[in-house]
């Protein structure tokens, strides 16, 4: 069973664009959802993260959208940079229990020039 | 996530051998997570440990398969007689406090089985 479900697969933009990722989940017990970033060969990274109780949250280009009711998240990237080509996951834990991360498949994206 | 170092970096082992992999968690972290990833495939929880103790081991193969995380060094994840669907990249990830949130992985270790 597939509890975390991300779309698209994968993605192009052109470098200034904007690029979007959604997440859907279906354990109404998760409330935290981070995403990370990742490079070939290398470990993710945690890129942003957010908790129920806010419906967006924004760092730098990065901004994830919430919809609780919808159990939906989103990422954007703004201004899209060649240097953003990774493939990107979102997530999400429980805090009641071992807090394990479910991951969503990954999207990969490419930014061209 | 430098600060989570995992080794080896590639393992090759044959059917039927042990893979040993290791991972030291971030100074001051005392809580260790081991994730798979298949190729094309997010990440899949194994388990979870404190020092000297497993938290949760659902997400680990019922046989061939145990983690340790000694009160000294670092955590092991040992995979006896593998096969070659054992072939995947194994992550693990620390945390200062219990919970997946500020945690961070290491490079990961990629296993092939030939």
């Amino acid at each position: 069973q597939q509890q975390v479900k991300q779309s698209p697969q994968s993605l192009i933009v052109q470098k200034g664009g904007i690029s979007i990722i959604n997440c859907a989940y279906e354990n109404t017990a998760f409330d935290y959802f981070p995403w990370y970033q990742q490079f070939p060969g290398k470990g993710p990274a945690l890129l942003i993260a957010i908790r129920p109780d806010v419906s967006e949250k924004k760092e730098g280009r990065f901004t994830i959208s919430f919809n609780k009711s919808a159990k939906q998240f989103s990422l954007h990237i703004m201004d899209s940079q060649p240097g953003d080509s990774a493939t990107y996951f979102c997530a999400a834990a429980s805090q009641g229990g071992s807090e394990k991360l479910v991951f969503g498949k990954g999207t990969k994206l490419t930014v061209n020039p | 996530n430098a600060g989570v170092m995992q080794n080896p970096r590639h393992l090759v082992r044959r059917r039927g051998q042990e893979a040993r992999l290791r991972c030291s968690p971030m100074k001051g972290h005392s809580h260790v997570y081991w994730y798979r990833q298949l190729p094309e495939e997010g990440l899949k929880f194994m388990v979870y440990l404190q020092k000297e103790n497993i938290i949760d081991e659902s997400g680990m193969p019922k046989e061939r398969f145990s983690a340790e995380f000694p009160k000294e060094g670092p955590s092991i994840l040992r995979i006896q007689q593998v096969v070659r669907g054992d072939s995947a990249a194994y992550f693990c990830a620390s945390s200062q406090r219990g919970g997946n949130t500020e945690a961070f992985f290491g490079q990961g270790t990629r296993l092939t089985v030939v």
